[in-house]
C-alpha cells in the first residue's frame, strides 16, 4: 500500500495569516497521463470531508482561491495564502493512484 | 443540486452483518463511481471499495475484501455497502462519495452524511 504521510499534525494560525501543509507519498503519484493523482479534503468539525484540491493543483467548484495545491511525485503542499475563522478542521491528502486509496494522517487546522 | 443521502444509524452485535444504503440525486446515476470511506473515532479515513453504478463493476480493499459487498439499484438511484462478520473495530462512521468516472484521476465530489455504525454486544 502506498503510505501517506503529512506534516505538521498540528497548525495553529492566525486569521490573515498564510499557512502551508505538506504530504508526502511513499511512492510517485505522477500517473503516465502526466497527472499527480494526490486529492485534498478538509473535514471541518461534526461534518463529512470536502473536496478542496484534486489532481495534486486543482481546485473544486466552489473553493475559495486562497487555497492552492502544488507539488510532484512524492512531494506535494496545499497552501492558505490568508486564513479565515471557516478554514478550521482537519485537512487530509489522499492518493487515489493505485487501490487502495489511501488518506494521510490528516493535519488540525485552529486559530491560536 | 447533487445530494446523496445515507439512512441514519446502526446498532450490531458481534458477528451480525449491517447494510448502509445511500440514495443519490440530482445526476444521472449511472455515469458516475460510487466509493464507500469509513472513519473510526479519532482516525483518518479509510477506504473501503467503489462500485460503477453503470455496470456495476466493482473492486474492493484487501482489507476488506472477504467482508464487504457493495451493490447498486439503478432503479432507486441508491448504492449500498453490506459488511459482515462484524467486530468492535468496525465501529465506524460510514460515508459515501461520488466519483465522476469519465474523468482522470479518482476524487470524491460529494459525499454523503455518513452513517454512524456501532458494533456492540
Amino acid at each position: 500500500d502506498i503510505v501517506m504521510t503529512q506534516s505538521p499534525l498540528s497548525l495553529p494560525v492566525t486569521p490573515g495569516e498564510p499557512a502551508s501543509i505538506s504530504c508526502r507519498s511513499s511512492q510517485s503519484l505522477l500517473h503516465s497521463n502526466g497527472y499527480n493523482y494526490l486529492d485534498w479534503y478538509l473535514q471541518r468539525p461534526g461534518q463529512s470531508p470536502q473536496l478542496l484540491i484534486y489532481l495534486g493543483s486543482n481546485r473544486a467548484a466552489g473553493v475559495p482561491d486562497r487555497f492552492s495545491g502544488s507539488g510532484s511525485g512524492t512531494d506535494f503542499t496545499l497552501k492558505i495564502s490568508r486564513v479565515e475563522a471557516e478554514d478550521v478542521g482537519i485537512y487530509y491528502c489522499m492518493q487515489p493512484l493505485q487501490t487502495p486509496f489511501t488518506f494521510g494522517p490528516g493535519t488540525t487546522v485552529d486559530i491560536k | 443540486q447533487v445530494q446523496l443521502v445515507q439512512a441514519g444509524g446502526e446498532v450490531k452485535k458481534p458477528g451480525a452483518s449491517v447494510k448502509v444504503s445511500c440514495k443519490a440525486s440530482g445526476y444521472t446515476f449511472t455515469s458516475y463511481v460510487i466509493h464507500w470511506v469509513r472513519q473510526a473515532p479519532g482516525q483518518r479515513p479509510e477506504w473501503m471499495g467503489w462500485i460503477y453504478a453503470g455496470n456495476g463493476n466493482t473492486q474492493y480493499s484487501q482489507r476488506f475484501q472477504d467482508r464487504v459487498t457493495i451493490t447498486r439499484d439503478i432503479s432507486a438511484s441508491t448504492a449500498y455497502m453490506e459488511l459482515s462478520s462484524l467486530k468492535s473495530e468496525d465501529t465506524a462512521i460510514y460515508y459515501c462519495a461520488r466519483d465522476d468516472a469519465s474523468a482522470a484521476g479518482s476524487y470524491f465530489d460529494y459525499w454523503g452524511q455518513g452513517t454512524v455504525v456501532t458494533v456492540s454486544s
